[in-house]
């Protein structure tokens, strides 16, 4: 696809029950980015994956949250026992490599916006 | 950890006037980013600063980097409505760090 794609769009859970959002990134980027956007306001790094080197997970707000990059391509949020707090938009980015000092442009998904009830 | 402070945080104009947006910090960024977003999509890049003292423009829109790095302004002019939407600064650190934002509603 053209751009960075999230699924599901919507995803309405009860507390407790685990959820999984899935992120396809651009194709030929190598670096991933997992945020949370809560309602009008800024974004929360979650989790960077760069090619086969070791995950940045220092954002992960609990041990709750995990997440895979397969292949280097498609991406999986985990949240476990999910709790009312982690309702919020999930985005999903990806760019080519980083470079110092600038970063490469971040494309983002729509989203997945998660409510727990 | 690195904060990044954005005013206002809301932002209602009519059509036709001038704007400033800020984003203010107590820490040295190596470059900073500016988004757009609106409802239901994610944050598009506008422009990336690099340079202390450095202004971009991108047609009625231009943007400031601090001399220190630690500050950065938005200025439109002539907003329309379809200047409307959630303006982002983030800074470069270890990973980005995102503002608040500020929600500019421009009102025909």
């Amino acid at each position: 696809g053209a751009g960075v794609s999230q699924s599901p769009s919507n995803k309405v859970t009860e507390k407790g029950k685990d959820v999984e959002l899935r992120c396809d990134p651009i194709s030929g980027h190598t670096a991933l980015y997992w945020y949370r956007q809560s309602l009008g306001q800024g974004l929360e790094f979650l989790i960077y994956f760069q090619g086969n080197s070791a995950p940045d997970k220092s954002g992960l707000p609990s041990d709750r949250f995990s997440a895979e990059r397969t292949g280097g391509s498609v991406s999986t949020l985990t949240i476990q026992r999910t709790q009312q707090e982690d309702s919020a938009v999930y985005l999903c980015a990806s760019s080519l490599a980083r470079q110092v000092p600038s970063y490469n442009e971040q494309f983002f998904g729509p989203g997945t916006r998660l409510t727990v009830l | 950890t690195q904060l990044l402070e954005q005013s206002p945080q809301f932002l209602s104009i009519q059509e036709g006037e001038n704007l400033t947006v800020y984003c203010n910090s107590s820490s040295v960024f190596s470059s900073l980013q500016w988004y757009r977003q609106e409802p239901g999509e994610g944050p598009v890049l506008l422009v990336t600063v690099v340079t202390g003292g450095e202004v971009k423009k991108l047609k009625r829109l231009t943007f400031q980097f601090g001399d220190a790095r630690k500050d950065s302004s938005l200025h439109i002019t002539a907003a329309q409505p379809g200047d409307t939407g959630l303006y982002l600064c983030a800074g470069s650190a270890r990973q980005l760090t995102f503002g608040s934002g500020t929600q500019l509603t421009v009102l025909p």
